[in-house]
């Protein structure tokens, strides 16, 4: 299985600034990697796919980067209704695997 | 408009076979490259992927979960079913469906999910 490590595990950040979390993977997985955000009591929400397409909906302040085992997720300003788990997931093979998630709390 | 609805029981017993249905609309399980998968979160902790089934009835399971677990589809009813068996407390989680588009490799519509807490 291809595990999937995230750093860091939470991060405590203020309204505007720019946050990046960042996504390893044990093995290359080219750019098969997604980025989800939970709320608590929520489902989560796509918000990048193929490591830096914007899904559709999506803030233009969100981005992400990388390819083959280091990704991250950039946040360039954050606002009150981005804090919340962020979680990178990989799409390269089978078992799929999620990261363990980065909280991201107000400071 | 594309939704995903589970259902279940909201608890069951250790060593009893947990069954969950997902009923979607807004898309065909039988159109090439559509799936279904069942992913599952036990309170405060981490997503756990479980299960996906695809439009050509591929199946693919966690490799930790996977002597206990079955997934299967009948489309002409848009119901995906999970089933998993011997329970234990640890399983107890919010479990989710979700579409996962097979070319595009990502899950871009969840249910709400479903709380199955297991405790005798």
């Amino acid at each position: 299985d291809i595990q999937m490590t995230q750093s860091p595990s939470s991060l405590s950040a203020s309204v505007g600034d720019r946050v990046t979390i960042t996504c390893r993977a044990s093995q290359s997985i080219n750019t098969y990697l997604n980025w989800y955000q939970q709320k608590p009591g929520q489902a989560p929400n796509l918000l990048i796919y193929a490591a830096s397409s914007l899904q559709s909906g999506v803030p233009s302040r969100f981005s992400g980067s990388g390819s083959g085992t280091a990704f991250t997720l950039t946040i360039s300003s954050l606002q009150p209704e981005d804090f919340a788990t962020y979680y990178c997931q990989q799409s390269y093979s089978y078992p799929r695997t999620f990261g363990q998630g980065t909280k991201l709390e107000i400071k | 408009q594309v939704t995903l609805r589970q259902s279940g029981p909201a608890l069951v017993k250790p060593t009893q076979t947990l069954t969950l249905t997902c009923t979607f609309s807004g898309f065909s399980l039988s159109t090439t490259g559509m799936c279904v998968s069942w992913i599952r979160q036990p309170p405060g902790k981490a997503l756990e992927w479980l299960a996906l089934i695809d439009w050509d009835d591929d199946k693919y399971y966690s490799t930790s979960l996977k002597t206990r677990l079955t997934i299967s589809k009948d489309s002409s009813k848009n119901q995906v079913v999970l089933t998993m068996n011997n329970m234990d407390p640890v399983d107890t989680a919010t479990y989710y469906c979700a579409r996962y588009r097979g070319y595009d490799s990502y899950f871009d519509y969840w249910g709400q999910g479903t709380l199955v807490t297991v405790s005798s």
